[in-house]
């Protein structure tokens, strides 16, 4: 168990719809990372944010959105949706933004499995 | 921008035997991270290994070893001893000296069977 948790574990929806994924780190981690992974292939990564602030976006879709809330719970935000999204979304959390030669592990929840129908 | 490859989609391994598992990267940075992720069935993300490209050690742990070629970019996992719970997903991973974002870049996963 890594400490980060993820909810819903599965979602099945259907296209057009509207959903959220709710990620909470691990205890004092300060950085939310979202990933995507789509069936049998690498995650890919979607969106980062430390201490409430957005920190770096990657190949993320404009129907997607993200937030980080006072108490550093994430939650991600999935608009418009098409059968293309259905993947599994990973969570990860790490305690601060690294520096230098520091290492900032990651640590990985469950991931949400999303099935758009 | 930073890729990851690993040309080999599934492996195979007799239980007991050894197999190594191959990845490239590209990258123009000399200061990086690498890591190698295992993803069960339960898909939960597991770290193996990671290696710090400034270390000309290579990295083990048990029975994983990395052999880390910084010029020819490639840093292959190898597997001993092999048990049927190796048998997953495997990836591997960059990430560079981290400024803004320590973001991960995975490559597209070598599937793992253990044959007892």
């Amino acid at each position: 168990d890594s400490g980060v948790t993820q909810t819903p574990k599965h979602l099945i929806t259907a296209t057009g719809q509207r959903v959220t994924l709710r990620c909470s780190p691990r205890s004092g981690d300060l950085s939310v990372y979202w990933y995507q992974q789509s069936l049998d292939q690498g995650l890919q990564f979607l969106i980062q944010y430390y201490n409430g602030e957005e920190r770096a976006k990657g190949n993320i879709l404009e129907r997607f959105s993200a937030q980080q809330f006072p108490d550093l719970h994430s939650e991600l935000n999935l608009s418009s949706l098409e059968l293309g999204d259905s993947a599994l979304y990973f969570c990860a959390s790490s305690p601060t933004l690294a520096g230098g030669s520091s290492y900032n592990e990651q640590f990985f929840g469950p991931g949400t499995r999303l099935t758009v129908l | 921008a930073q890729t990851v490859t690993q040309s080999q989609p599934e492996m195979s391994v007799q239980e007991a035997e050894t197999v190594t598992l191959s990845c490239t990267y590209d990258t123009s940075e000399s200061d990086y991270y690498l890591f190698w992720y295992k993803q069960p069935p339960s898909r939960q993300m597991i770290l193996v290994i990671r290696q710090e490209a400034y270390k000309q050690q290579n990295a083990t742990e048990n029975r994983f070893s990395v052999n880390f070629q910084k010029a020819a970019k490639s840093f292959s996992l190898k597997i001993s001893d092999s048990q049927l719970g190796d048998a997953a997903m495997y990836f591997c991973a960059y990430r560079r000296f981290p400024y803004n974002t320590d973001k991960l870049i995975f490559g597209t996963g070598t599937r793992l069977q253990v044959f007892p």
